[in-house]
């Protein structure tokens, strides 16, 4: 069966500071991968998502940015964060072309910036 | 206008009534509609997916989707105090994207 491992669950980060956020997906191949924030009290927000290896499309200018380094690695990253990018941040993955199925989402990062 | 609509609520249904949530859609085009639940402090979790007008069930809950009038909704019977969350209408645009409404906190009163 497939998993999707997400971590840290929670991070405090202060203000200027880098981040990195890596999920793992184990059980397929060629997922289509996503990263979604959900700020306090909101819906969620699609922020980045993956077709394949090096492939992102950005859906928010912001300073976040993603990479797909292999197939099942997808890492959001940020060289100076801002109070603006606290949130709860979820990855997701689906089958591809099969995305009819809906996504399924990690456990989420809950990331403070102080 | 949203792309995905629903009333933020919150709702409140007492304990074994009919808990009814809706939503509407911009994207004429959309074809797959979700529902996700989602508890305080959690990631959300797929409960139903329906595609073609008309009432889908499974078990206590009853999605329902008019394509006319782009609208989805989702029924849940019986209600439990264990149903208490936030609902989150989906709906996949273009052939990759899963956009959310901004969810309807639900609360079931014993």
């Amino acid at each position: 069966s497939q998993t999707i491992h997400q971590w840290p669950a929670t991070l405090v980060q202060p203000v200027g500071s880098p981040l990195s956020l890596e999920c793992t997906v184990e059980g397929t191949s060629n997922p289509n991968l996503y990263w979604y924030r959900q700020a306090a009290g909101r819906g969620l927000q699609l922020l980045f998502y993956s077709v394949g290896i090096g492939q992102i499309s950005s859906e928010v200018p912001q300073n976040l940015s993603a990479s797909r380094p292999q197939d099942r690695q997808f890492i959001l990253s940020s060289k100076k964060l801002l109070l603006s990018d606290s949130g709860f941040y979820l990855c997701a993955w689906s089958a591809g072309h099969r995305n009819n199925y809906g996504y399924t989402f990690g456990s989420g990062t809950r990331l403070t910036v102080v | 206008q949203k792309e995905v609509e629903q009333n933020s609520g919150p709702l409140s249904v007492p304990e074994g009534a009919i808990a009814s949530l809706n939503c509407t859609y911009s994207d004429r085009v959309s074809q797959s509609f979700f529902w996700y639940r989602q508890y305080s402090g959690k990631s959300p979790e797929l409960i139903m997916s329906i595609y073609s007008n008309g009432d889908k069930e499974d078990g206590r809950f009853t999605a329902q989707l008019n394509k006319a009038s782009q609208y989805v909704s989702l029924l849940i019977r019986d209600s439990q105090p264990s149903d208490s969350a936030t609902y989150l209408c989906a709906v996949i645009q273009g052939a990759q994207k899963l956009v959310f409404g901004q969810g309807t906190r639900l609360t079931i009163n014993p």
